[in-house]
């Protein structure tokens, strides 16, 4: 079993729709829990990040961590097709700075 | 500010042949730096964390002496890959955090595509 599990899609929705994006994770120990944004051949960019539980919000992004649950979620509201690209969710335990990634779920926004 | 960068950005060897990829902080000191390697719709996978002065800590199956790590100086880290064959082919990226940061000031490189002919 993989530490991150990130359903990989291929998702694609509508312009102005919803995104949920979601990752599930396995070790307790995690406390920072990230989402990065990555176009193609690019690197990733740090969208937000939370430290162990709860909602934090950032203009038309949501990111919610469930520490019981063990499951982190970004949405983002109002969706553009400059959000396409592939959205990474990552975590690290506190004092690390290893960042243990999800697979990336690759998200399209059609006009 | 917190900008990386690498060199190059796209590379083809020959199979057999090394090649280096550097990556640099340009506006901070990055006591440590990380490698990582991702292959097409997959994840980022950490091959590497070195910190400056130091030898590099690699991952649980990477081979340190096929994939070289030297991080100099606070500004410069570089990857050598040796000996290259096809199935190294694939996207390096670099990042790069100063002391004291935490995780999500990890700051990530645009990547170097390696092709292995």
């Amino acid at each position: 079993q993989k530490e991150v599990e990130q359903d990989p899609g291929p998702l694609s929705v509508p312009e102005g729709a919803i995104v949920s994006l979601n990752c599930t994770y396995s070790n307790s120990a995690f406390q920072y829990f990230m989402w990065y944004r990555q176009y193609s051949r690019k690197g990733p960019e740090l969208l937000m990040y939370t430290y162990s539980s709860g909602n934090k919000e950032d203009g038309r992004f949501t990111a919610q961590v469930d520490k019981s649950s063990k499951y982190i979620s970004l949405f983002i509201r109002d969706s553009q097709p400059s959000d396409s690209a592939t959205y990474l969710c990552a975590m690290s335990d506190w004092g690390a700075q290893k960042l243990v990634f999800g697979q990336g779920t690759r998200l399209t926004i059609n006009p | 500010g917190a900008v990386v960068s690498q060199h190059p950005s796209w590379v083809i060897c020959k199979s057999g042949t090394s090649v280096k990829i550097e990556c640099r902080s340009l506006d901070f000191q990055a006591t440590t730096m990380f490698w990582y390697r991702q292959f097409p719709k997959q994840s980022l996978m950490l091959m590497a964390t070195s910190n400056e002065g130091s030898k590099a800590t690699y991952e649980q199956g990477v081979e340190k002496d096929k994939f070289l790590i030297n991080h100099a100086s606070l500004t410069l880290s570089t990857l050598t890959v040796t000996s290259a064959h096809p199935e190294d082919s694939s996207f390096y990226i670099c990042s790069a955090s100063a002391w004291g940061q935490g995780p999500y000031e990890q700051y990530f490189g645009p990547g170097t595509r390696l092709t292995v002919t």
